[in-house]
């Protein structure tokens, strides 16, 4: 079965941190990956998508990067602020099988003044 | 910048009743999604359209039906709500791969419902 795992699920982190949010896949062919933010109650905003042939993509203070090889992506968010507190979704969309997104349960980030 | 509207933000409706989940896309896009988001489940995909008139099943098509009559709407109907489908309901639309392969999906608001 395709999956996708984001770990942690939850992290606190002091304004002005750099931190990183990981999310793994259990296959290797894939079409696209997406990064996405969810705020408490809202729907999803689109960060970052990394095509299959891409290794990074970056915006701002995000950074995303794509290992297909060991089934990995990381986002990374420099000089984090409280701002950035929401909730943070991997999906992906694989080859083999319907063109949807399969999502990550999310991580939960807090980010204290 | 794309626009996917749901048109309702909150609704509360009875067990038996026949519902409408109405999603509107301004971006010609080719595919169009439903998903439920539920804590502890996260988002799971109910059905999804590739085209006009074309529809696909995805986890959890059970309860559900829908409708793509027009290539800008589509439409989740429960047949007979049912408490169990108490949720957020999430629409999305993206491009076909022949449209731009480096298109995101773009969400909805969201419809939070709630079957009493």
């Amino acid at each position: 079965k395709q999956e996708v795992t984001q770990i942690p699920a939850a992290l606190s982190v002091p304004e002005g941190e750099n931190l990183v949010l990981n999310c793994s896949f259990t296959d290797s062919a894939i079409y696209n990956l997406q990064w996405f933010r969810q705020d408490p109650g809202k729907g999803l905003t689109s960060l970052l998508l990394i095509q299959s042939s891409q290794r990074e993509q970056t915006s701002g203070r995000l950074n995303a990067s794509l290992d297909k090889s060991s089934g990995r992506s990381t986002l990374y968010i420099a000089a984090s602020q409280p701002g950035d507190s929401a909730t943070y979704l991997c999906a992906v969309i694989f080859l083999t099988g319907r063109r949807a997104l399969t999502f990550g349960s999310g991580t939960r980030l807090q980010v204290q003044p | 910048d794309v626009k996917v509207t749901q048109s309702s933000r909150y609704l509360v409706k009875r067990t038996g009743e026949k519902v409408f989940l109405e999603c509107v896309q301004d971006m010609d896009h080719e595919n169009m999604f439903w998903y439920r988001q539920d804590p502890g489940l996260g988002l799971r995909l109910i059905y999804f359209s590739y085209d006009v008139k074309m529809k696909e099943k995805g986890d959890i098509p059970e309860g559900y039906s829908v409708s793509r009559e027009k290539k800008e709407r589509f439409s989740l109907i429960l047949e007979s709500a049912s408490t169990n489908q108490t949720s957020m309901y999430l629409c999305a639309s993206s491009p076909s791969p022949g449209q731009g392969a480096d298109q995101p999906q773009h969400f909805g608001d969201g419809t939070r419902l709630s079957i009493l």
